[in-house]
């Protein structure tokens, strides 16, 4: 069925080093697509969105482009911060609710 | 200031004792959702409510009731809880206005059954 895939976890980097969490999803049409972060000990909160295909969503450095040839928004920072850390959760809009992937999380050492 | 707040946000509880868990959102959103999260698995849907008087089950929601009598407020309760029930549980909100999707969540309730 229609879903949510992301690469698996955990991701550790260094400070300063480039980051992509990969996500690709399978849907009909194009659906608006999302990046949740999950700092630890909260809830999830919006990083960024793209609600049409070649949009760019773009927070606090993150980016992740709408690739509607290759159904895929992967997440990209040029360099990661300790602060970074956390679990990002790639997710597809249907209808009203929200399809997610499984979560990434991220490690970031000094 | 906007938000979602959910009570409580740890418990350690027993099998088979009666529990609920609240969720209160003042953004009038229409919109509301349980979730609950565990490690390897991600977010999955329990239960989730279109307004007022409307739940329908999510992808699990074998266990749990729901209940939406006001709109800001929509209760999770475990009538007999159990240990596989032990997670970590969010509460979401979202307006239906515009198609917006956008979910905001609550800070999570940590649930554990012995």
């Amino acid at each position: 069925g229609d879903s949510v895939t992301q690469m698996e976890g955990p991701v550790t980097l260094s400070e300063e080093a480039f980051l992509t969490i990969n996500c690709t999803y399978t849907a009909t049409g194009y659906p608006s697509l999302f990046w949740y972060v999950q700092y630890p000990g909260e809830g999830l909160q919006l990083l960024l969105k793209a609600t049409k295909a070649d949009d760019k969503g773009s927070n606090k450095g993150f980016e992740a482009t709408y690739r509607k040839e290759t159904t895929s928004f992967h997440l990209e920072k040029g360099s990661v911060q300790v602060s970074d850390s956390a679990v990002y959760f790639c997710a597809r809009a249907e209808e009203y609710q929200l399809i997610w992937g499984a979560g990434t999380k991220l490690i970031i050492k000094p | 200031e906007a938000q979602v707040t959910q009570n409580p946000r740890y418990l350690i509880t027993v099998t088979g004792k009666k529990l609920t868990v609240t969720c209160s959102q003042n953004m009038n959103h229409e919109y509301m959702s349980w979730y609950r999260q565990d490690p390897g698995l991600g977010l999955r849907q329990i239960y989730y409510s279109m307004n007022v008087e409307v739940t329908d089950k999510g992808d699990v929601p074998e266990g749990y009731k729901v209940s939406r009598k006001e709109k800001r407020n929509f209760p999770l309760i475990l009538e007999s809880p159990s240990p596989n029930q032990t997670s970590l549980y969010f509460c979401a909100s979202q307006s239906l206005a515009g198609g917006n999707n956008e979910q905001f969540f609550g800070p999570g309730t940590r649930l554990t059954v012995l």
